[in-house]
């Protein structure tokens, strides 16, 4: 059973067209990440949010921390090529160690 | 290059044999993770270190595997008979104190297929 399901798992769009992966849980996090992973490498952190409701921009990406705390969300403006990879969504539970990954939500933006 | 460095990259073994991966994180990280991808599927927490002590293992992590990182410094990752369910994508990473709030760096993993 996965912690943090993420919508849609797979995404192939256009050049110049705006998207938006989902990362839900049941759960509370008392922190969330997005990570961009591409093939072979190993994940790169893109943004932390730490409180709900929270909204943070980075570039043509934005992130969206639940009220609750228990989802989020990643919207790409104007996707483009050099978008495409494997977007993870990570959670973090006071008092635990590990950070649980989402299933993965892989992006192609087709030139 | 002072990002976190894991060795080797490509393992090819044949079922049974024993293992060995190596994480060296960067240099004033105190806490080191490992994790396993399999292909189409988000990283998977085996094991948390913080300096020497080995403070959470998963109950992924079976008898069969076995990590220690002896000076608080880099971490081997050991599977023992290895089993064709073991071919994933072992991903280290490393952090300062302060939780997951702290930036979390990854390696570029070890890819191990088991024929």
């Amino acid at each position: 059973t996965q912690l943090l399901e993420q919508s849609p798992q797979f995404l192939s769009i256009q050049e110049g067209e705006n998207l938006t992966v989902y990362c839900n849980s049941s759960s509370v996090f008392s922190s969330l990440q997005w990570y961009r992973q591409e093939p072979g490498e190993g994940p790169v952190l893109l943004v932390t949010v730490v409180t709900g409701g929270e909204v943070k921009k980075l570039k043509r990406l934005t992130f969206q921390f639940g009220d609750a705390r228990k989802d989020s969300s990643l919207h790409i403006t104007a996707a483009q090529p050099g978008d495409t990879g494997l977007y993870l969504c990570a959670g973090h539970q006071t008092g635990a160690n590990n950070l649980f990954f989402g299933t993965g939500t892989r992006l192609t933006v087709i030139p | 290059d002072t990002g976190v460095s894991q060795d080797p990259r490509h393992k090819i073994t044949k079922r049974g044999q024993n293992v060995t991966f190596r994480c060296d994180p960067i240099s004033e990280h105190n806490r080191l993770y490992w994790y396993r991808q399999t292909l189409g599927q988000g990283p998977e927490f085996l094991t948390y270190f913080q300096n020497e002590a080995q403070l959470e293992k998963s109950r992924l992590l079976s008898d069969r595997f076995s990590a220690e990182r002896p000076k608080g410094s880099f971490s081997t990752l050991e599977i023992q008979r290895t089993e064709q369910g073991d071919s994933a994508m072992y991903l280290c990473a490393s952090s300062q104190t302060g939780g997951w709030n702290t930036e979390a760096f990854f390696g570029q993993g070890t890819r191990l297929t088991v024929v």
